[in-house]
C-alpha cells in the first residue's frame, strides 16, 4: 500500500516554542491531506483539510493562527504548532489521499509533549 | 449530531467467535466508507473499504453497507487475541474534502 511518513515521530519542547511537523507521501502524489489530533483514550479529531496549492480548511474550534498548515507540494504538508502550550500535547496524525484512489493512508503519527 | 457514531464498547468476545462492530453516519452525501484498526499508541491502519450497498469480504473480515439505513458494519470471523484493538469507522463526504472518524469501538478478544 501507499506510504505516508511523518517527521518527527516524537518531540518534546518548552512552552511558548513553535513546532513543525512534516507529512510526506512517499510513493504517490497527495492532492488532499488531513490533519488529526488524538488525546489519550479519545478518538481522532479532524483538525483541518489541506489541498495542494490552496489554503487549508479548518474544523470548527481549531485556531488557524495557532495551527499553521502548509501544503506547498503534492508530496508534502506541514503543520506548525505556534507558541505551544502543555494543553497542545497530543498525538498528531496526518493522512493523505492520492489523485486517483479513493483510499486515505495514514502517517505513523507525531507525539508532541509540551513542558 | 456527530457525523459518524459508534458504540465505544468495550466489546468482549471469546477467541474463535464472530465480532460484530457497528457504525452509523448522518450525512446521506457520504460516498466512501472505511474500517481502520488502531492499536494503542499507534496510527490507524486500513482494514477495508466499501463503496456500494451489500457485503464485501476480505479474509476473516466482512464489511456491510446499507445506505438507506446509513449503517455500516464490520464482522470479524474466527476472532483472535491479536484482533484486540480499537476499530474506527470512517466516512468520506463530498469529493473527498471531509474525512470523519467515529469515536471507535474497543474490541477485546479473550483467549
Amino acid at each position: 500500500g501507499a506510504v505516508v511518513s511523518q517527521h518527527p515521530s516524537w518531540v518534546i519542547c518548552k512552552s511558548g516554542t513553535s513546532v513543525k511537523i512534516e507529512c510526506r507521501s512517499l510513493d504517490f502524489q497527495a492532492t488532499t491531506m488531513f490533519w488529526y489530533r488524538q488525546f489519550p483514550k479519545q478518538s481522532l479529531m479532524l483538525m483541518a483539510t489541506s489541498n495542494e496549492g490552496s489554503k487549508a480548511t479548518y474544523e470548527q474550534g481549531v485556531e488557524k493562527d495557532k495551527f499553521l498548515i502548509n501544503h506547498a507540494s503534492l508530496t508534502l504538508s506541514t503543520l506548525t504548532v505556534t507558541s505551544a502550550h502543555p494543553e497542545d500535547s497530543s498525538f498528531y496524525i496526518c493522512s493523505a489521499r492520492d489523485q486517483v484512489g479513493t483510499v486515505v493512508f495514514f502517517g505513523p503519527g507525531t507525539r508532541l509533549t509540551v513542558l | 449530531q456527530k457525523e459518524v457514531e459508534q458504540n465505544s464498547g468495550p466489546l468482549s468476545v471469546p477467541e474463535g467467535a464472530i465480532a460484530s462492530l457497528n457504525c452509523t453516519y448522518s450525512d446521506r452525501g457520504s460516498q466512501s466508507f472505511f474500517w481502520y484498526r488502531q492499536y494503542s499508541g499507534k496510527s490507524p491502519e486500513l482494514i477495508m473499504s466499501i463503496y456500494s450497498n451489500g457485503d464485501k469480504e476480505d479474509g476473516r473480515f466482512t464489511a456491510q453497507l446499507n445506505k438507506a439505513s446509513q449503517y455500516v458494519s464490520l464482522l470479524i470471523r474466527d476472532s483472535q487475541p491479536s484482533d484486540s484493538a480499537t476499530y474506527l469507522c470512517a466516512v468520506i463526504l463530498y469529493n473527498f474534502n471531509k474525512f470523519y472518524f467515529g469515536s471507535g469501538t474497543k474490541l477485546n478478544v479473550k483467549p
